[in-house]
């Protein structure tokens, strides 16, 4: 059975710093890996995901986020962040046995920035 | 304009009696999934579909039942509710994973507000 790990459940950086959100995974195969943004009270928006090739990966809105085989992981990263990059972060990682759509989220990050 | 939609987006109701969230999608997608949410636990899947009569159990099906007749409606049922599954629900849809590809398209939809009582 696949697994996602958010180490960290809250970060605060200051607005134009640097950023990593950290995600491990548990998975059999080569994963599909996922990261999403949920601003307060809304849905969820899909930022970037891997499925194979180049490991590192862009996504909207300036992330990206590099596959680390040997690591089992999925950093996400952003190289300064806007006031607007406050929400949630949910990584995933997606079972690939017959490119089928089961997710397996982590348990989120929230993200806090400061003026 | 590409949207899922589900409804109700609120709802609050009483132990045992049965219920429908429906989930309707405008974009033709073969994949849609229905997720709960609850604090501190991120989102776990309930179900996914494939494709139009193919279907499977996510992480936490129990409780749930869904179907998908047509390819844009997935439908959750919860035949007899019970306060554990007050929650946030939210329907999916996406298209078929693609090689190379790292921002795809996927959609979810507003979410839907259950109390059960």
């Amino acid at each position: 059975a696949q697994s996602v790990t958010q180490p960290d459940i809250h970060i605060t950086v200051s607005e134009g710093a640097s950023l990593e959100l950290r995600c491990n995974y548990s998975y059999g195969a080569t994963p599909y890996l996922f990261w999403y943004v949920q601003s307060p009270g809304q849905g969820l928006q899909l930022l970037l995901k891997y499925f194979s090739g180049d490991t590192l990966v862009q996504g909207i809105k300036g992330f990206e986020a590099e596959f680390k085989r040997s690591q089992s992981s999925f950093n996400l990263r952003k190289p300064s962040v806007h006031w607007s990059d406050a929400a949630e972060y949910f990584c995933a990682v997606g079972a690939t046995d017959f490119g089928n759509e089961k997710l397996t989220f982590g348990t989120g990050t929230r993200l806090t920035i400061i003026p | 304009e590409a949207q899922v939609t589900q409804n109700p987006r609120y709802l609050i109701t009483v132990t045992g009696k049965k219920l429908t969230v429906t989930c309707s999608q405008n974009m033709n997608h073969e994949y849609m999934s229905w997720y709960r949410q609850d604090p501190g636990l991120g989102l776990r899947q309930i179900y996914y579909s494939m494709n139009v009569e193919v279907t499977d159990k996510g992480d936490v099906p129990e409780g749930y039942k869904v179907s998908r007749k047509e390819k844009r409606n997935f439908p959750l049922i919860l035949e007899s509710p019970s306060p554990n599954q007050t929650s946030l629900y939210f329907c999916a849809s996406s298209l078929p994973p693609r090689q190379g590809v790292s921002t795809d398209t996927q959609y979810f939809g507003p979410g839907t507000r259950l109390t059960v009582l």
